[in-house]
């Protein structure tokens, strides 16, 4: 089976810097993925990693460490814009597995 | 990027009857699409992976005789709600991946249906 943790809600300032984690227990762990969701949207794409690791993209970035079974997102010079779900997601069997997701409230 | 279109955006039934939603990849062929469900302030469930010409493969505790997958082409997936029931009011969520490896690129999501049983 497949444990996906992330926590449930976090607060941040406009401008500010955040970083979500997520921890994963998995067999057969084949990549993480990190999407953003806003309310009664379908979630979109915001980073893929599957080697160890910080990929940089824009405000984004994304770290994994795979021994760890850690990962996190790390949103920069937040926006107002940001406030939404964060989904950490693993592939597993070919198929992508998503954990319950974090609510990031950004406050002006 | 590659687009997924979901059709009906949102739609309202009456409790005993049927829904069919389709997704379809509008630039690219997809051999698999993944359907998904998800309730208020919840993430996504999985329901079941369609594979075009072969039975879908369902993941533990989702019905297949209320829940039909049919994956007639490589651009489109129906999902039927049979009998549908106002606690299968959700948001489905349909995705697909456009090449045979997964771990190789992100896969496509479509707008999603809200589904309201009354």
């Amino acid at each position: 089976g497949q444990n996906i943790d992330q926590p449930t809600e976090m607060t941040a300032t406009e401008g500010a810097i955040v970083q979500i984690n997520c921890t994963y227990q998995t067999s057969g762990f084949n990549g993480l993925f990190w999407y953003q969701q806003h309310a009664g949207e379908a979630p979109t794409f915001l980073s893929y990693n599957v080697l160890d690791g910080l990929e940089e993209k824009g405000r984004f970035s994304s770290f994994l460490s795979r021994s760890k079974g850690y990962s996190y997102l790390l949103l920069k010079e937040l926006q107002m814009k940001d406030s939404a779900s964060y989904l950490c997601a693993v592939i597993k069997d070919d198929k992508i597995i998503f954990g319950k997701g974090t609510r990031l409230h950004i406050l002006p | 990027g590659a687009v997924v279109s979901q059709h009906p955006s949102w739609v309202i039934c009456k409790s005993g009857t049927s829904v069919k939603i389709e997704c379809r990849s509008l630039d690219f062929q997809a051999t698999t699409m993944f359907w998904y469900r998800q309730f208020p302030k919840q993430s996504l469930m999985l329901m079941a992976t369609s594979n075009e010409g072969s039975k879908a493969t369902y993941e533990q505790g989702v019905e297949k005789d209320k829940f039909l997958i049919n994956h007639a082409s490589l651009t489109l997936s129906t999902l039927t709600v049979t009998s549908a029931h106002p606690e299968d009011s959700s948001f489905y969520i349909c995705s697909a991946k456009r090449t045979p490896r997964l771990s190789n690129t992100e896969a496509f999501f479509g707008q999603g249906t809200r589904l309201t049983v009354v």
